[in-house]
């Protein structure tokens, strides 16, 4: 009964290599997030879907990009990981339509981690 | 600057114990919110606590808000050892309806 899933659990990469992370949901929220977490910090986010309508957080790296090919389906792909992007990666979702009461489903997360 | 800022860090209690822990933030909000983060996974929303509520309770949760001094508790009662996680509180950031900001959190180690 998995709500937010994400794929892979770990991942590993080279420095410079592209990386894809993904994750669904079986919720069919409206909204879905990219968060990044660091060692012993707050989640702090990248960027969000609504439906379609893509939403950068301003001081989200050129690096980062994201794709929503359908309602149950987000990806973050990292062109050129650094050693500074090693970090957990979190998936979310919400409704959308409760704002502002909107709580947040959280996948599992993806480890990154950058050689 | 994050919104949200939370004491203590780290807190280490006896099982069976009350923890306490509270957040501050700096901007006007319609609601803040509080999640628990075990090690290496991801978030779970426990309790919501609107602006013009004072107290919330839920189980062994009870959540207080206090908008003219920007700050809010977490209490978890009688403590377990599987309440050993991190717990964040999280508002909307200003002027966003969907963009959650979260706390620094506060690491909880209940010890058997």
């Amino acid at each position: 009964d998995a709500m937010v899933i994400q794929n892979p659990r770990y991942q590993v990469t080279q420095f410079g290599k592209p990386v894809t992370l993904s994750c669904s949901q079986t919720l069919n929220h409206n909204v879905m997030y990219w968060y990044q977490q660091k060692s012993s910090q707050a989640p702090k986010l990248l960027f969000h879907y609504y439906d379609k309508d893509f939403n950068n957080e301003a001081d989200t790296p050129d690096n980062f990009q994201s794709r929503r090919p359908n309602t149950s389906f987000c990806f973050l792909d990292i062109r050129s990981p650094g050693l500074g992007d090693a970090a957990m990666y979190l998936c979310a979702t919400s409704r959308g339509d409760m704002v502002p009461t909107d709580t947040q489903y959280f996948g599992p997360g993806t480890r990154l981690t950058v050689l | 600057s994050q919104q949200g800022e939370e004491d203590p860090q780290a807190l280490s209690i006896q099982e069976g114990e009350n923890a306490t822990m509270n957040c501050s933030y700096k901007t006007s909000i319609n609601n803040l919110q509080w999640y628990r983060q075990n090690s290496g996974r991801g978030l779970v929303h426990l309790i919501l606590i609107r602006s013009n509520e004072r107290e919330k309770h839920s189980g062994r949760l009870r959540v207080t808000l206090d908008t003219s001094k920007k700050s809010s508790s977490l209490l978890i009662t009688a403590s377990r050892a599987a309440d050993t996680a991190s717990y964040f509180c999280a508002t909307f950031s200003s002027g966003s309806a969907r963009q959650l900001t979260f706390g620094s959190g506060t690491q909880l180690t209940v010890l058997p």
